[in-house]
């Protein structure tokens, strides 16, 4: 089993809509959660992070956190096209010891149709 | 305008050439990172650095170095270029309390060695 596991898609999701992405991950010793944006070619670009159970708002992004379901999800509300991207979800896996550096789902591509 | 940079954005070499990707960051994060992405692929974290003279592999196994003279700079070297070692490096650099350890991605560089 993948440490961080998300559907590669790709999610097609019509303009206006609510696009939903989600994320599960293995180590329940994770400690904070990540959604990064990356577009074709470029570098990933940090839009919404996450540390508690519940959700979180940020304009038209909600992150949303289930520990014991070890689930993490993003929705994008009033879905456009700009946001034609692939989803990458991050887990931060522990503080003590070795790395902390984050591990990364092999991303959600979503296409929003005009 | 506090940044990451890398340079050079592409890069084409010969196999057997010794290459040095550069990453520098004017945000005066203590941790720094490199990743490699192949296309479609997720990122893997094969170097880190979590302060000057600081250096530690990552989960995937590379046959690159790094070093941390300063905390600015954190370059990548290949000694001597393969074909397999062609792929997309991303850098990147967080501050310990900049959003639980969310990080802030250069705009990477693609390696193909011919």
């Amino acid at each position: 089993q993948k440490e961080v596991e998300q559907n590669s898609g790709p999610l097609s999701v019509p303009e206006g809509a609510i696009a939903s992405l989600n994320c599960t991950y293995s180590d329940r010793g994770s400690q904070s959660f990540f959604w990064y944006r990356q577009y074709s070619g470029k570098s990933p670009e940090l839009i919404m992070f996450i540390y508690s159970n519940g959700d979180k708002e940020d304009g038209r992004f909600t992150a949303q956190l289930n520990k014991a379901s070890q689930y993490v999800s993003l929705l994008i509300r009033d879905s456009q096209p700009s946001d034609s991207a692939t989803y990458l979800c991050a887990v931060k896996r522990y503080s003590g010891g070795g790395a902390d550096g984050l591990t990364f789902g092999k991303g959600t591509h979503l296409i929003i149709q005009p | 305008e506090a940044d990451i940079y890398q340079t050079p954005r592409y890069l084409v070499i010969g196999t057997g050439k010794k290459i040095t990707l550069e990453c520098s960051q004017t945000m005066g994060h203590d941790k720094m990172y490199w990743y490699q992405q192949d296309p479609g692929m997720e990122l893997h974290l094969i170097h880190y650095s979590y302060g000057v003279n600081s250096t530690e592999k990552g989960d995937l196994s590379s046959e690159s170095t790094v070093s941390r003279i300063r905390t600015e700079h954190f370059p990548l070297t290949l000694e001597s270029a393969r074909p397999s070692h062609t792929s997309q490096y991303l850098c990147a650099s967080s501050n310990r309390d900049r959003a639980l350890g969310g990080y802030t991605f250069g705009s990477g560089t693609r390696l193909t060695v011919v």
